[in-house]
């Protein structure tokens, strides 16, 4: 089944340690992204990739690292979390299409984190 | 800049009532357009979308029209369901040729629909 799988899908840790939240898709998509969802704030992207070694900041980077050693490999990683970054955060990807450049992407389930 | 605004939630009909949920954008350029839902506890999914002026996209009865005069693209349903309940976001992506565009968000839509 062509998905985007990201782990784990809850979270609760405290100030300072450091995590990492995996996103794989198995769809051989060129475009990943991460977004962080908040109440009342809609989505807001992170970071995006548009291929492997190529990364670029979204509208809220500070706090965040990523890396694109692979394709289908694209992990979000907080280096010394604190609880602003508590949020639902998305991994998605996408297929570059040819003519209109849109941009459809496949969502992830979701990884609910808290930070103490 | 690239920006959409969509209504402000939430909004609460009955089974089988016709919903409009508005949204308009700014965009340089030709951008595309999309309606995403997220139903409870899942990640977005594509509704629809629209990739130039006047194209209608359409999905499981929901519809919305690319606009450039209005810059909107409203989503509307002729008779909603109980299982429409869900949060609709209203998207745009902007064209850079042979580069995928970045897609820009509005803040979402709650709806909920009771029998």
């Amino acid at each position: 089944e062509a998905q985007v799988t990201q782990n784990p899908r809850y979270l609760i840790t405290v100030t300072g340690k450091k995590l990492t939240v995996t996103c794989s898709q198995n769809m051989n998509h060129e475009y990943m992204s991460w977004y962080r969802q908040d109440p009342g704030l809609g989505l807001r992207q992170i970071y995006y990739s548009m291929n492997v070694e190529v990364t670029d900041k979204g509208d809220v980077p500070e706090g965040y690292k990523v890396s694109r050693k692979e394709k289908r490999n694209f992990p979000l990683i907080l280096e010394s979390p604190s609880p602003n970054q508590t949020s639902l955060y998305f991994c998605a990807s996408s297929l570059r299409t040819e003519f209109s450049g849109a941009n459809v992407l496949t969502f992830g389930a979701g990884s609910r984190l808290t930070v103490l | 800049g690239n920006s959409v605004t969509q209504m402000e939630g939430p909004v609460t009909l009955s089974e089988e009532a016709f919903l409009t949920i508005n949204c308009t954008y700014t965009a340089t350029g030709y951008p595309s357009l999309f309606w995403y839902v997220q139903y409870p506890g899942e990640g977005l999914q594509l509704l629809l979308k629209a990739t130039k002026a006047d194209d209608k996209g359409s999905n499981k009865g929901f519809e919305a029209t690319y606009r450039k005069e209005t810059t909107s693209f409203h989503l509307e349903k002729g008779s909603v369901q109980v299982s429409d309940s869900a949060v609709y976001f209203c998207a745009l992506s902007d064209y850079r040729g042979s580069t995928l565009g970045r897609l820009y968000f509005g803040r979402g839509t709650q709806l909920t629909v009771w029998p």
